[in-house]
């Protein structure tokens, strides 16, 4: 079965900390993984997309890896700031179909307190 | 930030009326999606559409139905809706992206919130 699991479910940090999400999935075949910032009561924005062939992509503060083989991702976001507040989410889409059929996970709440 | 609308944003009506979630954009996308979205909970995928007078059920069942008239306009509309169908509407469109299909990107607009009493 398809799926994308993500960890931890929530988590709080001081503002100027670093932290990482992970990002675990079964999806098969796959096309593409991608990482999405989403503010309470608005929707998703996309952070970074990587493909099969790229194991790291960063956007500003932002870092997402990816490891193909153990089916793996991370996304690392350095000296966080309090608008970093959100949940993250991690959408894996499989090969295959015209529309590329996207999975996504529950997302991480992250909170950073001043 | 993406041009893509949806209105109302906040919605609370009564068991049994008929209502349309209205979801625009103006980017030229062919590509619209509606998602539904439980707090705490993954997007779940409900309807689709690869251009106008195309439109597709997602993975999720819903009551609900869609419309593409013009490529610009994907609305949604209950019924009757139930208190079941409470929940966060998220309309998206996506362009092709520079890397072809496999990098689509898609633009999530702000959602409505319906509350069914």
């Amino acid at each position: 079965k398809n799926q994308v699991e993500q960890s931890p479910q929530s988590l709080i940090i001081l503002e100027g900390k670093n932290c990482t999400l992970q990002c675990n999935y079964t999806v098969s075949p796959f096309s593409n993984l991608r990482w999405y910032k989403q503010d309470t009561g608005r929707g998703p924005v996309s952070l970074t997309i990587m493909t099969f062939s790229e194991n790291t992509k960063s956007n500003g503060r932002y870092t997402a890896t990816l490891d193909a083989d153990t089916k793996q991702s991370s996304l690392h976001i350095t000296a966080s700031q309090l608008s970093d507040s959100a949940s993250y989410i991690c959408v894996v889409s499989d090969r295959g179909s015209t529309l590329g059929r996207l999975y996504f996970g529950r997302g991480t709440q992250l909170t950073v307190w001043p | 930030e993406a041009d893509i609308y949806q209105t109302p944003r906040y919605l609370v009506i009564g068991t049994g009326k008929k209502i349309t979630l209205e979801c625009s954009q103006t980017m030229g996308h062919d590509k619209m999606y509606w998602y539904q979205q439980d707090p705490g909970m993954e997007l779940h995928l409900i309807h689709y559409s690869y251009g106008v007078n195309s439109t597709e059920k997602g993975d999720l069942s819903s009551e609900s139905t869609v419309s593409r008239i013009r490529t610009e306009h994907f609305p949604l509309t209950l019924e009757s809706a139930r208190p079941s169908h409470t929940s966060q509407y998220l309309c998206a469109s996506s362009d092709p992206g520079t890397g072809g299909v496999d990098t689509d990107t898609q633009y999530f607009g702000p959602g409505t919130r319906l509350t069914v009493l």
